[in-house]
């Protein structure tokens, strides 16, 4: 069965902070993993990674993958009132047809 | 350009009783996947279709059913409510039937079991 683990659970930071967000996952045959951004209800897509190594880059956030070590980890620099958000990462089964997500991280910025 | 349109946004119910969700994916999106979210968890898979045909079901009792229509449009129906029911049910869309990449999500809709 495919797993998804994110940690920290839970974080606050101040504005101008950087924080790392970690996934860690187990999936048969991986494919892509994917992180999405959750504000109030609607999770938004941010980035899909599937090759080792390879950092991409929107403005502030950026991630990166090691699929060797099955691990991701999503950076946000210069942190913003704004990116307060539950952050949820998330792989897709063999099959396609559907993605596993892990339990999420809850980001508190503070002005 | 309508993103994924879900209704009703808010609704509850008593135990035992039924409930009827709504979704219209983006235009052009062939596939719906309905996904739970219980409170201070991620969203877990339900079910998956496309083209009108089941493509994925996830781990959930049987009082749980979908189905897509000729416009791609789906529903969920959940019987016989439980309390452990309320939930944020999530709809996605996608191009494909195959989900390796992104879904699009509704804003969802709120169920609380009483």
């Amino acid at each position: 069965e495919d797993k998804v683990v994110q940690s920290p659970l839970s974080l606050v930071v101040h504005e101008g902070d950087t924080v790392t967000l970690n996934c860690s996952y187990e999936v048969t045959n991986f494919r892509s993993l994917l992180w999405y951004k959750q504000e109030k209800k609607a999770p938004t897509f941010l980035f899909m990674l599937t090759s080792s190594g390879i950092e991409k880059k929107s403005g502030r956030l950026s991630s990166i993958l090691d699929k060797k070590e099955l691990f991701s980890i999503l950076n946000i620099t210069a942190t913003q009132t704004g990116d307060s958000a539950v952050y949820l990462c998330a792989g897709p089964n063999n099959a396609g047809n559907m993605l596993t997500f892990g339990g999420g991280t809850r980001l508190m910025v503070k002005p | 350009d309508a993103g994924v349109t879900q209704s009703p946004t808010h609704l509850i119910k008593t135990r035992g009783q039924h409930v009827t969700l709504r979704c219209s994916p983006i235009s052009g999106h062939k596939s719906v996947s309905w996904y739970q979210q219980v409170l201070g968890q991620g969203p877990q898979f339900i079910f998956q279709y496309y083209e009108k045909e089941e493509r994925g079901r996830g781990n959930f009792p049987d009082r749980f059913s979908a189905r897509q229509f000729p416009n791609y449009s789906s529903e969920l129906n959940v019987n016989a409510l439980l309390l452990g029911d309320s939930a944020l049910y999530l709809c996605a869309s996608s191009l494909h039937g195959r989900n390796t990449g992104e879904l699009f999500f509704g804003e969802g809709s709120r169920l609380t079991v009483l």
